[in-house]
């Protein structure tokens, strides 16, 4: 089974900033990774597929690269909204695999 | 407007059962693999199940294989979690999600239903 590192598992910091978060796969996935948002209390929300495409609706200060096994998600200017968890999800093949989150707050 | 409304969550004694059931609209549901996916109090996503369309494919994670059943009614626009020996550590809300099919992310989520194992 594919396993996925994200880090780091917490981040602090202020509207503005340009934030990147990594993740790792334990072998390699080509480009089959997502990104998702997850607020409390809420669904989690798909924010970039394929390592780099942007989903539809998403502002484009979220962009992801990467391939094989080390992926980033990068947000270029921080906004309050986007203070949240983060996930990165492998689906080159099942089991599916998630990151163990990285949460976002604000400093 | 695609839509999934997860059913069927509770407490529950460990060792007993209970089925989930995540109702779908607003597409041909019939034409798409699903998924179910929990998270635990205070925790990350862990993906459970999956269920092919015509549900000739199925998979299961190592923690509920033996335990759990997806299924699903293609004609009821439904999928199901059958879970039986329930464990303390089953306790999360689970999520049914679509798949968009090979090689696709999980566009669509539903709002999640909380199971509860606890004595």
């Amino acid at each position: 089974d594919i396993q996925m590192t994200q880090s780091p598992s917490t981040l602090s910091a202020s509207v503005g900033d340009r934030v990147t978060i990594t993740c790792r796969a334990s072998q390699s996935i080509s480009s089959w990774l997502a990104w998702y948002q997850q607020k409390p209390g809420k669904a989690p929300k798909l924010l970039i597929y394929k390592a780099s495409s942007l989903e539809s609706g998403v502002p484009s200060r979220f962009s992801g690269s990467g391939s094989g096994t080390e992926f980033t998600l990068t947000i270029s200017s921080l906004q309050p909204d986007d203070f949240a968890t983060y996930y990165c999800q492998q689906y080159n093949s099942y089991p599916v695999a998630f990151g163990q989150g990285t949460k976002l707050e604000i400093k | 407007e695609v839509q999934l409304v997860e059913s069927g969550g509770g407490l529950v004694q460990p060792g007993g059962s209970l089925r989930l059931s995540c109702a779908a609209s607003g597409f041909t549901f019939s034409s798409y693999s699903m998924n179910w996916v929990r998270q635990a109090p205070g925790k990350g996503l862990e993906w459970v199940s999956y269920i092919s369309s015509s549900s000739s494919t199925i998979y299961y994670a190592d923690s509920v294989k033996g335990r759990f059943t997806i299924s699903r009614d293609n004609a009821k626009n439904s999928l199901y979690l059958q879970m039986n020996s329930l464990r303390a550590e089953d306790t999360a809300v689970y999520y049914c999600a679509r798949d968009d099919g090979s090689y696709s992310p999980n566009r669509y989520w539903g709002q999640g239903t909380l199971v509860t194992v606890s004595s």
